[in-house]
């Protein structure tokens, strides 16, 4: 089944513990990024990629760093994190341009 | 930079009746947008999607938005609409810069409550 997976689903963290959300696609696509979405702003992006290391910064890069050592795996490293980055986080990936985005089914993460 | 605007927060219909759902965006040529519909505790899924050509776009559910350059719109529409349609509603502008697409920004979302 092609589908776009994230773990953890659901984490609770406290100030300054590193974690890393992990993100993977099966569908050989070339495209991933990485959402948040909080009540009331939608979904902004944090980071995307357009092949195997190739990164650029969405519109909220501040606070996380992410790497593209193969092309299935896009993971979202928050080496400090705050309670500012409380939220909801969704990985993405596409085929190409042209091609439909598939969400994954979105991580929930609390920092203390 | 772009940016996209849902004007209407909260929207409630009957079941039954038509649905129209704002979106205005701002780009400084022919953007590529999207609609995409997040049910409860899901993720998003694709309804349609725009890039060129004929500018009224049919999607799935029974969905079609037509791109109004003239008005920087691209709203989202269904004649009759189901209970199962109530979901958080997101209107979506593609930069076609960075790759006709990948670089994303939404609106804030429309949430669509329906009454039957």
């Amino acid at each position: 089944e092609a589908q776009v997976t994230q773990n953890p689903r659901y984490l609770i963290t406290v100030t300054g513990k590193k974690l890393t959300v992990t993100c993977s696609q099966n569908m050989n696509h070339e495209y991933m990024s990485w959402y948040r979405q909080d009540p009331g702003l939608g979904l902004r992006q944090i980071y995307y990629s357009m092949n195997v290391e190739v990164t650029d910064k969405g519109d909220v890069p501040e606070g996380y760093k992410v790497s593209r050592k193969e092309k299935r795996n896009f993971p979202l490293i928050l080496e400090s994190p705050s309670p500012n980055q409380t939220s909801l986080y969704f990985c993405a990936s596409r085929a190409g341009a042209h091609n439909e985005q598939f969400f994954g089914p979105g991580t929930r993460l609390t920092v203390l | 930079a772009q940016s996209v605007t849902q004007p209407d927060i909260h929207i409630t219909v009957s079941e039954g009746a038509s649905l129209e759902l704002r979106c205005n965006y701002s780009y400084g040529a022919t953007p590529y947008l999207f609609w995409y519909v997040q049910s409860p505790g899901q993720g998003l899924q694709l309804l349609l999607k725009y890039f060129s050509g004929d500018t009224l776009v049919q999607g799935i559910k029974g969905f079609e938005a037509e791109f109004k350059r003239s008005q920087s719109s691209f709203n989202l529409r269904k004649p009759s609409v189901h209970w199962s349609d109530a979901a958080e509603y997101f209107c979506a502008v593609g930069d076609i810069l960075t790759g006709g697409g990948n670089k994303l920004t939404f609106g804030t979302g429309t949430q669509l409550k329906v009454e039957l």
